[in-house]
């Protein structure tokens, strides 16, 4: 059972647009929302998180947007850069309860130049 | 920020012998650490979760003979892959989650080939 389903499995965006990344998840209580950027051979690095008090968050040009009650988040990165280009997770926990962060399957982002 | 460090960041070994990679958070007590396995192009897959002091949570279909950790302390996770075959090739990623379950700190991972 995946019990989180992320999507589109690859985007290409031209520089300078929006990439948009969706995620939906099963367990009501998961409680915990983060974003990971990897580059290959690297570890994830955190971009952003979220936490189901707030429907979105803005870090620079990074935004997530959650709905509740659909089960579903998004990553919307803006203006987005060649430098950009890389694997993007979308992940959740029942942060609470200490539990690990169950990830969903990536989606690689090209951003041509 | 805080920093996990993993090591080795790449490893051969043959096969039939044993490999270890420590992971250690360098400026925060780490209570849990989650071991995580991924293969080219995909996700990570939880392997195990380990709290300091006591025996590893393994998932299923892991082999805890085979995946050993140890979190000895609260800096210092290590996981051991014994009698090494060419299909545990793969990347290793450690995660260590402060007190206050942060889970942002994420190991550079280790590459794992084994011949």
């Amino acid at each position: 059972q995946q019990q989180v389903k992320q999507s589109p499995q690859s985007l290409i965006v031209q520089k300078g647009g929006i990439s948009i990344i969706n995620c939906a998840y099963e367990n009501t209580a998961f409680d915990y929302f983060p974003w990971y950027q990897q580059f290959p051979g690297k570890g994830p690095a955190l971009l952003i998180a979220i936490r189901p008090d707030v429907s979105e968050k803005k870090e620079g040009r990074f935004t997530i947007s959650f709905n509740k009650s659909a089960k579903q988040f998004s990553l919307h990165i803006m203006d987005s850069q060649p430098g950009d280009s890389a694997t993007y997770f979308c992940a959740a926990s029942i942060e609470q309860a200490g539990t690990a962060l169950i990830f969903g399957k990536g989606t690689t982002l090209s951003v041509s130049s | 920020g805080a920093v996990v460090s993993q090591h080795p960041s790449r490893v051969i070994c043959k096969s039939g012998t044993s490999v270890k990679i420590e992971c250690r958070s360098l400026d925060f007590q780490a209570t849990t650490m989650f071991w995580y396995r991924q293969f080219p192009k995909q996700s990570l897959m939880l392997m195990a979760t380990s709290n300091e002091g006591s025996k590893a949570t393994y998932e299923q279909g892991v082999e805890k003979d085979k995946f050993l950790i140890n979190h000895a302390s609260l800096t210092l996770s290590t996981l051991t892959v014994t009698s090494a075959h060419p299909e545990d090739s793969s990347f290793y990623i450690c995660s260590a989650q402060d007190r206050w379950g942060s889970f942002a700190f994420f190991g550079q991972g280790t590459r794992l080939t084994v011949v």
